[in-house]
């Protein structure tokens, strides 16, 4: 079955530290991956999109990594600030019909 | 201000009402979706139209109807049999299918609740 699970559920961290979230998904064939922030209330919004042979990408203080091999990709954010604070949704496209499907997403919380 | 306009912010259903959520966009994209977000879970594809006068059943089609007559709108009815439509709502548009990169751009979303 064409899964995304992302980890953790939700995350509080402190203003300035890095954090990095999990994304592990069973799409096959894979497309591409793709990494949203959505604020609460709001639209997502698209952070980084990676295709097949790329290991990296970057979007500011975003990096994301994707290692096609084992499934899964990484979300990593350097200096965290109070803005970043929303969930951030992995959604991979592929699958027999090569759709989107959507993780659940992280919730980040920043806290002064 | 380019971009996807959805209306109205809120809305509300009295139970075996029809209501319809309005989408717009001028980003002169021919592709555009409906995605219903529900709490703990990814989002979940309801209609998509590739092309004016032509739209697609997505995953949870049952209870909601689509019209697509002009390219920059495709409103979303959510019908009585609609059992359990309270749910936040997501239109979202893109230049076209063709392209596998094609990246995918959102509005802010309707809450709908039932009264």
């Amino acid at each position: 079955k064409n899964q995304v699970e992302q980890s953790p559920q939700s995350l509080i961290i402190l203003e300035g530290k890095n954090c990095t979230l999990q994304c592990n998904y069973t799409v096959s064939p894979f497309s591409n991956l793709r990494w949203y922030k959505q604020d609460t209330g709001r639209g997502p919004v698209s952070l980084t999109i990676m295709t097949f042979s790329e290991n990296t990408k970057s979007n500011g203080r975003y990096t994301a990594t994707l290692d096609a091999d084992t499934k899964q990709s990484s979300l990593h954010i350097t200096a965290s600030q109070l803005s970043d604070s929303a969930s951030y949704i992995c959604v991979v496209k592929g699958g027999a019909t090569n759709k989107l499907i959507f993780g659940t997403g992280t919730l980040l919380a920043v806290q002064p | 201000d380019g971009g996807i306009t959805q209306s109205p912010k809120y809305l509300f259903r009295k139970e075996g009402q029809n209501v319809t959520l309005g989408c717009e966009q001028n980003l002169n994209h021919d592709a555009m979706y409906w995605y219903r977000q529900d709490p703990g879970q990814g989002l979940r594809l309801i209609y998509y139209s590739q092309i004016v006068n032509d739209f697609q059943k997505g995953d949870i089609a049952e209870g909601y109807s689509v019209s697509r007559e002009k390219k920059e709108s495709f409103p979303l009815t959510v019908t009585s049999a609609q059992k359990n439509p309270t749910a936040f709502y997501l239109c979202a548009s893109s230049k076209g299918q063709t392209s596998t990169n094609e990246k995918l751009f959102f509005g802010s979303g309707t809450q709908l609740s039932v009264l």
